[in-house]
């Protein structure tokens, strides 16, 4: 089955230590993506990777590292995570082409206290 | 990428169609419009995708004037499963810019009984 495998689902943390969200897809996708999504203000882009080894800042990547050392993985990384990034993260994979349709993981509800 | 405006919220009953309108004036030429459908604590699905004309698929159309300035998403007979946000996304999908799939507010359509 087609999938975008997030983990893990719910995380509660303390600030300042270091934790990983993991993302993996079974599509062979080139493309994948993190958001953040926080009530009134939609899903917001963190980074993106258009291939392996290839990442970019999103819209709100303070905070965030990423890495894409292999096309099927990118985890998401909080070095010193912080109150504010208290939110429900989401990772996304797509192939290029003229079909964007991209697919979605379940989500992973980080709450920072 | 194109910037894309459309109604914060909707509601309908069950069993009538519902329209739902984005408006993307500055779309480029490469540009595709994509719809997707988010329901709470989940990852957006994709609904459909257009470039011109009328697409159609098993649970949507999509209407696209001649301008393409504006697109129109159609979801015949809602039930009250289809209470949920939509989004409508516009971007190069042949290009390095549609990867970065950027998601507006979104509309939440509230189906009633």
């Amino acid at each position: 089955e087609a999938q975008v495998t997030q983990n893990p689902r719910y995380l509660i943390t303390v600030t300042g230590k270091k934790l990983t969200v993991t993302c993996s897809q079974n599509m062979n996708h080139e493309y994948m993506s993190w958001y953040r999504q926080d009530p009134g203000l939609g899903l917001r882009q963190i980074y993106y990777s258009m291939n392996v080894e290839v990442t970019d800042k999103g819209d709100v990547p303070e905070g965030y590292k990423v890495s894409r050392k292999e096309k099927r993985n990118f985890p998401l990384i909080l070095e010193s995570p912080s109150p504010n990034q208290t939110s429900l993260y989401f990772c996304a994979s797509a192939s290029p082409g003229v079909n964007t349709e991209a697919f979605f993981g379940q989500g992973t509800r980080l709450t920072v206290v | 990428l194109a910037k894309t405006t459309q109604p914060i919220s909707m509601d309908s009953y069950e069993g009538q169609e519902v329209n739902i309108t984005c408006s993307h004036n500055n779309i480029a030429t490469n540009d595709y419009i994509t719809w997707y459908q988010q329901f709470p604590s989940q990852g957006p699905r994709f609904i459909i995708q257009g470039y011109k004309t009328k697409v159609t698929n098993e649970v949507a159309s999509l209407f696209i004037p001649a301008d393409r300035k504006s697109s129109t998403l159609s979801l015949p007979r809602v039930s009250l499963s289809d209470t949920a946000v939509y989004y409508c996304l516009v971007g190069d999908t042949h290009g390095g810019s549609a990867r970065q799939l950027t998601f507006g507010s979104g509309t939440q359509l509230t189906v009633l009984p």
